[in-house]
């Protein structure tokens, strides 16, 4: 079955400090990735999404996320990440992206607090 | 666009009771998906409803149900409630890349 592990629950980052957060998942076919913020008391915001082409896919607020096909990763990066940056963050993937009706499947979430 | 509207917001049942939630998707998505989401669990699958029929379902127990009506808008049935079922229930509609829209979620405790 397809998974997504997200290494890390929490990380620390201090203000204006560089972050990653890593995501894998199990599929070596031909997947679509999404990485979701969620901040306090609201639902899932879509941050960026690799469907195809360039490996460097480029979000919302500055994050970056790069497809690394070789090591099923897609791990999600800010340079200097803000206060307001504080949340918690889902890596997704649709693993049939050739069937509409795929199951989505999401990763347990990594909660980024930032401290000033 | 409108985003996803999710009704109620919040709201506190007590144990035996049931409760439905609903879910408007954006004007044109025909998918709706729900999903429960806890502390201790995560974001869990419940099920998806595309065109008034129910495509995929998650683990959940039968006193979870959805349905879906013709102008795509969804609600879903909570059962004989259990503390258990204290979480936020999100909404989501959906593209065929697999994207999702989620709205603001309806908070559920149970007493």
């Amino acid at each position: 079955a397809q998974s997504v592990t997200q290494l890390d629950s929490q990380v620390p980052v201090f203000e204006e400090a560089p972050v990653e957060l890593r995501c894998n998942y199990s599929s070596s076919v031909s997947v679509y990735l999404f990485w979701y913020v969620q901040y306090p008391n609201q639902g899932l915001q879509l941050l960026l999404k690799y469907l195809s082409g360039s490996t460097l896919v480029k979000g919302i607020n500055g994050f970056e996320a790069e497809f690394n096909k070789s090591q099923t990763s897609f791990h999600l990066r800010k340079p200097s990440v803000h206060i307001s940056d504080t949340a918690e963050y889902f890596c997704a993937v649709n693993p049939d992206p050739y069937s509409s009706a795929s199951k989505i499947i999401f990763g347990s979430g990594t909660r980024l607090s930032i401290r000033p | 666009k409108a985003g996803v509207t999710q009704t109620p917001r919040y709201l506190i049942k007590t144990r035996g009771q049931q409760v439905t939630l609903s879910c408007s998707p954006i004007s044109g998505h025909r998918s709706v998906s729900w999903y429960q989401q806890t502390p201790g669990q995560g974001l869990q699958f419940l099920f998806e409803y595309f065109s008034e029929t129910q495509r995929n379902k998650g683990n959940f127990p039968g006193r979870f149900s959805g349905r879906q009506f013709s102008n795509s808008r969804s609600e879903m049935n909570v059962s004989t409630l259990e503390l258990g079922d204290s979480a936020l229930y999100l909404c989501a509609s959906r593209l065929n890349t697999g994207e999702l829209f989620f709205g603001e979620g309806s908070r559920l405790t149970v007493l």
